[in-house]
């Protein structure tokens, strides 16, 4: 089954301490992204990347850090995490940028 | 980078009804896409129209474009209690923002039964 998959779904950390959001996808998709979503804000893209080893930032990237190793995976990585972090967070991949957007299912990420 | 702005934010309507969406965006676009998104859940892709497209119909949805107005409408026909969700657009621009996607906050819809 074609699928976007995200781990953990459901997260609680502290301030400070380092976790990883993965993400990977069975479509040999060339595009993949970061969205994270608050209320009242929509959804707004984190970063973003065109092909494997190559990653942009979209609107909001400040305090966080991605990597694009395999064509596959595309982990989210918050160093040293804050309160203001704390939302839903949607990894999507695509054949390339300008295509339907396939959505993995959300990591619900609470930063006290 | 290019956003959608939708409106209204919120429509209520009957089981029945027709519901109209509609999505305003700034700047020249490659595509246009419309997304579905069940609360708290990933964004479903809904239907997507090339900037030299103006009207395209997928089931009950059908989607306009117009680019000298920069806006585009879903309009979804005899709506079901099932299509209860949050509507979004994403203009999808060209040149240095070719990689951006961009959302707005999208359109809440309830369909009464």
């Amino acid at each position: 089954e074609a699928q976007v998959t995200q781990n953990p779904r459901y997260l609680i950390t502290v301030t400070g301490k380092k976790l990883t959001v993965t993400c990977s996808q069975n479509m040999n998709h060339e595009y993949m992204s970061w969205y994270r979503q608050d209320p009242g804000l929509g959804l707004r893209q984190i970063y973003y990347s065109m092909n494997v080893e190559v990653t942009d930032k979209g609107d909001v990237p400040e305090g966080y850090k991605v990597s694009r190793k395999e064509k596959r995976n595309f982990p989210l990585i918050l160093e040293s995490p804050s309160p203001n972090q704390t939302s839903l967070y949607f990894c999507a991949s695509s054949e390339f940028s300008y295509n339907e957007q396939f959505f993995g299912p959300g990591t619900r990420l609470t930063v006290l | 980078s290019q956003q959608g702005e939708e409106d209204p934010q919120a429509l209520s309507i009957q089981e029945g009804e027709n519901a109209t969406m509609n999505c305003s965006y700034k700047t020249s676009i490659n595509n246009l896409q419309w997304y579905r998104q069940n609360s708290g859940r990933g964004l479903v892709h809904l239907i997507l129209i090339r900037s030299n497209e103006r009207e395209k119909h997928s089931g009950r949805l059908r989607v306009t474009l117009d680019t000298s107005k920069k806006s585009s409408s879903l309009l979804i026909t005899a709506s079901r209690a099932a299509d209860t969700a949050s509507y979004f657009c994403a203009p999808h621009a060209g040149g240095t923002s070719y990689g951006k996607l961009t959302f707005g906050q999208g359109t809440i819809l309830t369909v009464h039964p």
